[in-house]
């Protein structure tokens, strides 16, 4: 079955532009989450929707980074006005159900986002 | 949040066991223990899980200590599509009303390098 996608694949954009990256999770995944990953790093963890709620938003690193949910499917992370330190690959997962303690996480492949 | 120590990296022969260490000491008594994967130009994909017991799956298997302050992931015969960055990764739930946050933190992992 399909898995988890995310457009763009690539990104770059010029300090100070706003950029819009896209994430279709698996169909019928209520949980969804946003991580980011510097070059040569560990994934951090930005944001998590349950359903169209986002109850932790403690992730996201400023007031530029926004994110929403549509439909309990697809999710759209906004970053404003770009800075250099916002390049990263932007991973996006799914998971079933909200409940149980061994919830396995689906990934995307990521967008790699270039500010210059 | 209880933390992991893995080491940076290991390397293997083909088709030889690999044993990837990992340390968390201050492991809780409701934290499980996630094992993933990130190869190279991808996102991380699930390996295994457990929480006391050693656990077996078509991937690989887990043995965990029995003060559970460590754990080993084992693959069985190491292939060149093995190479990645594996990652354990204590399960950070933190109970939240009207739900529970099921965010994964992740450290910088072992690079595993298997050699032909």
């Amino acid at each position: 079955g399909a898995g988890v996608s995310q457009s763009p694949s690539n990104k770059v954009t010029e300090k100070g532009k706003d950029v819009e990256l896209r994430c279709d999770p698996i169909s019928g995944h209520t949980a969804l989450y946003w991580y980011r990953q510097r070059l040569g790093q560990g994934l951090e963890f930005l944001i998590y929707f349950q359903g169209n709620s986002a109850p932790d938003k403690s992730g996201l690193p400023s007031d530029r980074f926004s994110a929403e949910r549509t439909g309990e499917s697809v999710s759209t992370l906004t970053i404003q006005r770009t800075q250099q330190e916002d390049s990263a690959v932007y991973l996006c997962a799914s998971s079933p159900v909200a409940g149980g303690f061994d919830n396995e996480q689906f990934f995307g492949p990521g967008t790699r986002l270039t500010v210059l | 949040d209880a933390k992991t120590t893995q080491p940076n990296s290991m390397e293997s022969n083909e088709e030889e066991p690999v044993h990837l260490p990992c340390n968390h000491s201050t492991i809780s008594g409701t934290d499980y223990i996630h094992w993933y994967r990130q190869l190279p130009s991808q996102g991380p994909e699930y390996v295994i899980h457990g929480l006391t017991s050693n656990v077996n799956n078509r991937m690989a298997s887990l043995a965990i200590a029995e003060d559970r302050k460590s754990s080993t992931l084992i693959l069985h015969r190491a292939t060149l599509r093995d190479a990645a960055v594996y990652y354990c990764i204590l399960r950070d739930v933190r109970a939240i009303s009207g739900g529970s946050n099921y965010k994964l933190t992740f450290g910088k992992g072992t690079l595993l390098t298997v050699n032909p």
